[in-house]
This record gives structure tokens, sequence and C-alpha cells, in this order.
């Protein structure tokens, strides 16, 4: 089965720039998209078709994708931030697959 | 705006049954296809199931391929799914959440319900 890895914690100090990566098999192949969650709280959607930002979603949020990686960049970031991100595509075998999900803590 | 509110989750014995559902409002359930994703406790996402704008397409997660049901009542602006052969390890929180197409393929959620828990235990 298709699987999408993320490092389990990232750190950052105030203002800052983030960087939260999603391996996967040729995952430049498909579109990636991140989600947000803070605890105790539903996932946001942040990111979607790789780079695009739902309306109200802050422009520090920013992402890319390519070859076998995706990534999520946070820049200037700020307390607020701090969360689960979790990335996600969709697989041929007609399945979504979401990424291990990644802690990012403000420091 | 776009609400999705899940409901009935709770305690189930270990083999028992429960039936989730998720009522959508402020926009046209039938345009859209549907999906249930979990997340248990401490852990990440995992998504469970969709249905597209009918209920002739469905698809499962391997782990609960047999024993779920997904369904749809579009008439009630309604999401359901029925959970038969409960396990210990089914219990988390249940998110409905709303999927977008992107040139016919299904690819993201981009709205979530507030989840409901559901608790396999003896």
């Amino acid at each position: 089965s298709y699987e999408l890895t993320q490092p389990p914690s990232v750190s950052v100090s105030p203002g800052q720039t983030a960087s939260i990566t999603c391996s996967g098999d040729k995952l430049g192949d498909k579109y990636a998209c991140w989600y947000q969650q803070k605890p105790g709280q539903s996932p946001v959607l942040i990111i979607y078709q790789d780079t695009k930002r739902p309306s109200g979603i802050p422009e520090r949020f920013s992402g890319s994708n390519s070859g076998n990686t995706a990534t999520l960049t946070i820049s200037g970031t700020q307390s607020m931030d701090e969360a689960d991100y979790y990335c996600q595509a969709w697989d041929s075998r007609n399945a979504f697959v979401f990424g291990t999900g990644t802690k990012v803590t403000v420091l | 705006q776009v609400q999705l509110v899940e409901s009935g989750g709770g305690l189930v014995k270990p083999g028992g049954s429960l039936r989730l559902s998720c009522a959508a409002s402020g926009f046209t359930l039938s345009d859209y296809y549907m999906s249930w994703i979990r997340q248990a406790p401490g852990k990440g996402l995992e998504w469970v199931s969709y249905i597209g704008r009918s209920t002739s397409y469905t698809n499962y997660a391997d782990s609960v391929k047999g024993r779920f049901t997904i369904s749809r009542d579009n008439a009630r602006n309604s999401l359901y799914l029925q959970m038969n052969s409960l396990r210990a390890e089914d219990s988390a929180v249940y998110y409905c959440a709303r999927v977008q197409v992107v040139t016919a393929t299904p690819q993201y959620f981009d709205y979530w319900g507030q989840g409901t828990l559901v608790t396999v235990s003896s």
C-alpha cells in the first residue's frame, strides 16, 4: 500500500521558517494537500493541490511538491501555528492516504 | 456556511455494532462525494471510507472492509457509517468530511465535522 512519511516533530523559533516534509514514492506525480490540527480540534485544510491556499488561510503557509517529496513551509511562524500537521494524497488504488503527522513546536 | 455534525458515537462491547450519522448543511449534499476518517487517541488520521455522489460507488480501507458500510440519504442531507463486528482497535474519533474532486478524481477534504468518539471495550 502507498505510504507517506513525515518527521515526527519540527521545532521553530517565533518569526522563523518551518519546513515540514512528506515523502512518498513519486509523490510529485500526485496532488498533495496539508491539514493543520490543534489539540482537541478537527483538522483544517491549509494547502490543496500542492500549492493552493483555501480562503482564510494566511499567506505564511505555502506548499510545494516535486519528485518524491511535498513540503509545507510556514514563514514567519507564530505561536498560534503550534499544531500537528498532516499531508495527504490520493492513491491509484482508489484510496486516500494520510502522512504520519508532524508536531510543530514554536519555542 | 458549511456544517457537518456527527452523532451516534458511544461505548460498545467488542463484536457489537454502532451506526454513526453526519448531518450536512450549508451545501447540497448530492453534489459531493463524502467520507469518514478516524483518529485513535493520540494517533494520526486514518481514512475509513468514501461514497460517491449517489450510492453507486463506495470504497473502504482494508482495516474495515467487510465490517463497515457507508451510505447516504441526500434527501435527508445525511451521511451514515454502519459499523459491525467492532474491535478494540476501532476505538477512535470518527470525522465525516466533504470531498473535493479534481479532474474526476477525489483529492482532498475541504470541510470536517467536529467528530464523534467511539469506544470499543468490554
